[in-house]
């Protein structure tokens, strides 16, 4: 069970919009900012999403995010096959002094 | 260029120790955290622990305080992940990765380790 909830999975068909949702606590999104990875089978984790809504370079600006309250949302915008993977939100908790990740949700290009 | 390089796979017997390792380059060793993540086949994410190479200070979660220990080497930019006695429930894949701060920061896990894969069975 972790401690941020996303749904486990999503899917769309190229060129849609997926968004994915991540729900929290006071402890932790409501409080702290919400980082997205993404990780295609077989590899490590990379960030997408960093403080919010912030993308590093080298990321599609077809990814981006957002947070209200206690949730948090990935979107990508114009879905490409190459984004299918899973993707955990994350966020620093404050009652478990660490940081906490959501459960995962596979995106799939239909 | 900032590379966390892990070490092999790992194939050992319940209650066997093993040590795996997470060697950086590219950057200064002693001026980042880095954290230890579990991913168990199948399954998400989930933070073990972290620890400051510039003074040793080590903070574990709490699932997994008293299961690991999380070190470093900083002679030779290396830091470690250990278990003195494995179980089954082990087997799981173990990334490192690193990060500026550990508290309430804006801080995310910017650069990781491949993964090492670590199977125990009988």
């Amino acid at each position: 069970q972790s401690v941020l909830t996303q749904p486990p999975s999503a899917s769309g068909t190229p060129g849609q919009t997926v968004t994915i949702s991540c729900s929290g606590s006071s402890s932790n999104v409501g409080s702290y900012s919400v980082n997205w990875y993404q990780q295609v089978p077989g590899t490590a984790p990379k960030v997408v999403i960093f403080e919010n809504t912030q993308r590093p370079s080298g990321v599609p600006d077809r990814f981006s995010g957002s947070k209200s309250g206690t949730s948090a949302s990935l979107a990508i915008r114009g879905l490409q096959s190459e984004d299918e993977a899973d993707y955990y939100c994350a966020a620093w908790d404050d009652s478990l002094k660490g940081w906490v990740f959501g459960g995962g949700t596979k995106v799939t290009a239909l | 260029e900032v590379q966390l390089v892990q070490s092999g796979a790992e194939v050992k017997k319940p209650g066997e120790s093993l040590k795996i390792s997470c060697k950086v380059s590219g950057y200064t060793f002693s001026a980042y955290w880095i954290a230890w993540v579990r991913q168990m086949p199948g399954k998400g994410l989930e933070w073990m622990g972290v620890i400051f190479p510039g003074d040793s200070d080590t903070r574990y979660s709490p699932s997994f305080e008293g299961q690991v220990t999380i070190s470093v080497d900083k002679s030779i930019g290396t830091a470690y992940l250990q278990w003195n006695s494995l179980k089954s429930s082990d087997t799981a894949m173990y990334y490192c990765t690193r990060t500026p701060e550990y508290g309430d920061f804006d801080v995310h896990f910017d650069y990781w380790g491949q993964g090492t894969l670590v199977t125990v069975s009988s």
